[in-house]
């Protein structure tokens, strides 16, 4: 059974850092990947979304890459504001399974 | 514009009393998905659905019920909610796009309480 694991679990940094989440799958048979941010209370929102047969995607000042072979994906988050702060999941369908979630890492970007 | 869209948003109701939280996409989605998320838990999933009429249990069913008679709809049953179904829902859907679920689409969530 697929299992994701997200570290860290939270983390907190001045405004303008580049920082790098990470995220941990156990089966490397997988369709894609996709990061979301959740907002307190709010719904989550899609950021990017990588298929398997990519080793990268950028949105703006996100970078999400993928490395199956090691299990691991990074989300990299280039000259943090303080409107980044929110929680990030990752997301992963595996092949004839169902979407599994990770825990999130909850960010803090302070001004 | 492209949306899933949950009702209601925020509900009081007390135990026992059947309750119904729709779900609706306008995406053309075939697979459809609730999940409920509770502090320290994560995002847990309920039930999900890979077309009309096909339904499956997720991790947590105990408790509601789903139906898929339309592929825009999906919405969750709650027969006779007790006071640990008190969470914030959400729906989501995904193209299958004839092979592998694509990008996942949530709604804003339903937060519900149970007295």
């Amino acid at each position: 059974k697929q299992e994701v694991t997200q570290i860290p679990a939270a983390l907190s940094v001045p405004e303008g850092e580049n920082l790098v989440l990470n995220c941990s799958f156990t089966d490397s048979a997988i369709y894609n990947l996709q990061w979301f941010r959740q907002d307190p209370g709010k719904g989550l929102t899609s950021l990017l979304l990588i298929q398997s047969s990519q080793r990268e995607q950028t949105s703006g000042r996100l970078n999400a890459s993928l490395d199956k072979s090691s299990g691991r994906s990074t989300l990299y988050i280039a000259a943090s504001q303080p409107g980044d702060s929110a929680t990030y999941l990752c997301a992963i369908p595996p092949y004839g399974q169902n979407f599994v979630f990770g825990p999130g890492t909850r960010l803090s970007v302070l001004p | 514009e492209a949306q899933v869209t949950q009702n209601p948003r925020y509900l009081i109701t007390v135990t026992g009393k059947k309750l119904t939280v729709t779900c609706s996409q306008n995406m053309n989605h075939e697979y459809m998905s609730w999940y409920r998320q509770d502090p320290g838990l994560g995002l847990r999933q309920i039930y999900y659905s890979m077309n009309v009429e096909v339904t499956d249990k997720g991790d947590v069913p105990e408790g509601y019920k789903v139906s898929r008679k339309e592929k825009r709809n999906f919405p969750l049953i709650l027969e006779s909610p007790s006071p640990n179904q008190t969470s914030l829902y959400f729906c989501a859907s995904s193209p299958l796009a004839g092979g592998p679920i694509g990008e996942l689409f949530f709604g804003e969530g339903s937060r519900l309480t149970v007295l």
